[in-house]
């Protein structure tokens, strides 16, 4: 998993409340990812970064941002949690420079109420 | 938009037999095709991958079938084992970087 960890693994929130995920790397891998995992719908892509500071949206957007103040942190924040997003949320990161390949996080489960 | 659909949602089979699971894709920028396997209560990791120069990657007991003219690409598993029981998703990339279009996923029991 190159050393990816996530935290919180376990989250239940109430509407309408912030709630913010981590994902921490120790590659020191350029790109960080956040997908989603719902069934029937594979994983998709909500934000990216391609360096500190450099991020860009993805698939699903939408109700998220995220931050990344150093290499190996990736936050992304639900500014209001709604029900919709109440799903398993997996960070990756990838060296790039010709590697496509992907290191996932163990993911976090997220409930909001 | 699903860029890449991925069939069967699930799928049961018998120890020792073949495992087949398909993708196709639409986008002709794409020139990265993996495979990804995943445990429950685990991420998705890397498990085969090709790119479109070749029709056929074998490594093991895991085949990767591509047919470029169809944009369709394949994951076999020969002689299914227990622990294979997983779910397994197909992805694309284009050349030009990193990011990955998941397919939907498909669930593989393989019965002891």
């Amino acid at each position: 998993d190159a050393g990816i960890t996530q935290s919180p693994r376990h989250k239940v929130t109430e509407t309408g409340t912030p709630v913010t995920l981590r994902c921490h790397q120790t590659e020191n891998h350029r790109y960080m990812y956040w997908y989603r995992q719902d069934p029937g719908h594979g994983l998709r892509l909500i934000h990216y970064s391609y360096g500190v500071k450099d991020t860009d949206k993805g698939e699903v957007s939408d109700g998220y941002s995220v931050s990344r103040s150093k290499t190996e942190d990736f936050l992304l924040t639900l500014e209001s949690a709604t029900s919709s997003q109440t799903s398993v949320y997996f960070c990756a990161a990838s060296p790039g420079l010709g590697s496509n390949e992907q290191f996932f996080g163990p993911g976090t489960r997220l409930t909001v109420l | 938009q699903q860029q890449v659909k991925q069939s069967p949602q699930s799928l049961i089979v018998q120890k020792g037999g073949i495992s087949i699971i398909n993708c196709a894709y639409e986008n002709t920028a794409f020139d990265y095709f993996p495979w990804y396997q995943q445990f429950p209560g685990k991420g998705p990791a890397l498990l085969i991958a090709i790119r479109p120069d070749v029709s056929e990657k074998k490594e093991g007991r895991f085949t990767i079938s591509f047919n470029k003219s169809a944009k369709q690409f394949s994951l076999h598993i020969m002689d299914s084992q227990p622990g294979d029981s997983a779910t397994y998703f197909c992805a694309a990339s284009p050349n030009a970087g990193n990011m990955l279009t998941f397919g939907g996923g498909t669930r593989l029991m393989v019965k002891p």
